[in-house]
Parts: C-alpha cells; sequence; structure tokens
C-alpha cells in the first residue's frame, strides 16, 4: 500500500500565481487533513474533511480551498500564492489501520512563493 | 479550547543520558494523546499514543491528567533519536482533528 501520496513534492510560484496540491491515500480512510509546517509554529490545520463530502476550516484557512474530490482525494488550492504562503504542506488521513484509530501523513510537499 | 504546549524549542542531551521531552495540554473532554516524530528527511511518523501503553524505541509516555501532561521519556538516548518530536491531542473518540504543538528537536551529541 503507498498510504498517503501527495504532488507535487517541490513547487515554486511567483506571487500572485495559483496551484493545486493533489492528496491521495488508499487506506479507505475517512477524514483527511491539510496542515503547514513552519519553523517554530508546528503543525498548523488549514483544512480538513471529516468524511466524503464536507470539508472545514482548521486554524490557518485564509489564502486557501479544498475539495474532497471523493473517499480518496483531498486537494489543496492557492488561488493568488502569498510569500507567507512559502512553507512544508502535509496531508494526512485518519482512520482505522491495524486496529489503531491513527494519523497518516504524506512525505510533504515544499512550496516556495517568491 | 484544545492546546498543547510543548516548552522546549531545542533539547540537546550527550548519548546514553536520560531524555525527556515535555508536553502540556489543555482539553475540555477526555482527550486522546500522541507523540509523532520526524526524522531527517522523512514523514512525520507515530512514535506511541498513550491508550496502547507501549514503549516503542526505547520511549514511553504516561498521561498524567492531573498535571494535564503526557512527557516523552527514554532513559537512555541513542544518536539516531535525534530528530523533531510533535506532542498531539485530539478527543477520545477521533472525531475532532488532531491538534499539535510546535514541537521539540532533539539532538544527541556523540
Amino acid at each position: 500500500n503507498a498510504g498517503v501520496t501527495q504532488t507535487p513534492k517541490f513547487q515554486v510560484l511567483k506571487t500572485g500565481q495559483s496551484m493545486t496540491l493533489q492528496c491521495a491515500q488508499d487506506m479507505n480512510h475517512n477524514s483527511m487533513y491539510w496542515y503547514r509546517q513552519d519553523p517554530g509554529m508546528g503543525l498548523r490545520l488549514i483544512y480538513y474533511s471529516a468524511s466524503e463530502g464536507t470539508t472545514d476550516k482548521g486554524e490557518v484557512p485564509n489564502g486557501y480551498n479544498v475539495s474532497r474530490l471523493n473517499k480518496r482525494e483531498f486537494s489543496l488550492r492557492l488561488e493568488s500564492a502569498a510569500p507567507s504562503q512559502t512553507s512544508v504542506y502535509f496531508c494526512a488521513s485518519r482512520g482505522v489501520s491495524s486496529g489503531a484509530n491513527v494519523l497518516t501523513f504524506g512525505a510533504g510537499s515544499r512550496l516556495t512563493v517568491l | 479550547a484544545q492546546r498543547v504546549t510543548q516548552p522546549e524549542k531545542l533539547l540537546s542531551v550527550f548519548k546514553g543520558a536520560p531524555v525527556e521531552l515535555k508536553c502540556n495540554y489543555s482539553y475540555s473532554g477526555s482527550p486522546e494523546l500522541f507523540w509523532y516524530v520526524q526524522y531527517s528527511r522523512q514523514r512525520l511518523q507515530l512514535l506511541l499514543r498513550h491508550i496502547s501503553r507501549e514503549s516503542i524505541k526505547g520511549f514511553t509516555a504516561d498521561l498524567n491528567k492531573g498535571e494535564t501532561s503526557f512527557h516523552l521519556k527514554k532513559p537512555f538516548a541513542q544518536e539516531e533519536d535525534s530528530a523533531m518530536y510533535y506532542c498531539a491531542l485530539s478527543s477520545f473518540s477521533g472525531n475532532t482533528p488532531l491538534v499539535f504543538g510546535k514541537g521539540t528537536r532533539l539532538s544527541v551529541i556523540a
């Protein structure tokens, strides 16, 4: 099993450009999440989807949109990128795997906005 | 409101010394506490969770509801323990997203 797969791994944007980060999981998990990781700030929740068809804002949603395309896929879109969105983005899914209800992370997407 | 506090940004210890990474939380209901670890150039992975009461890679963590703490401990640090450690919390039912602390970078010096 691949677990949680994110694309792209790296991206450089200019201010004002748009892009979509893709995430897919093959563990049949109901919940999916997008976090950003910044030095000294830890992991902060951007958006999450508790189940297919629902999405909710997290701690830092401004400047982002999400789509839960189906149970497997949860994308994060930056409509007009800003330098403050330079970060490492992690997708995660949560569900019962091997008997435990835990969060499983993707490898991360490093985004630089110039 | 849910909050996780990791007071140390960086913790440096010598190989073979005991390690304690501190985590305090604030939560009004019944929490589930986790420790996640991120080794260099690797994805975040679960280290342990309080309900499993396991020892993983020599690490243990006990939930102290009176002190609202979930400190991570290891009696003898190894160089391969050097990593970023995150404490996290969610509702016991698993219906709320995990809230993470800001992380502690552990550096084990040979």
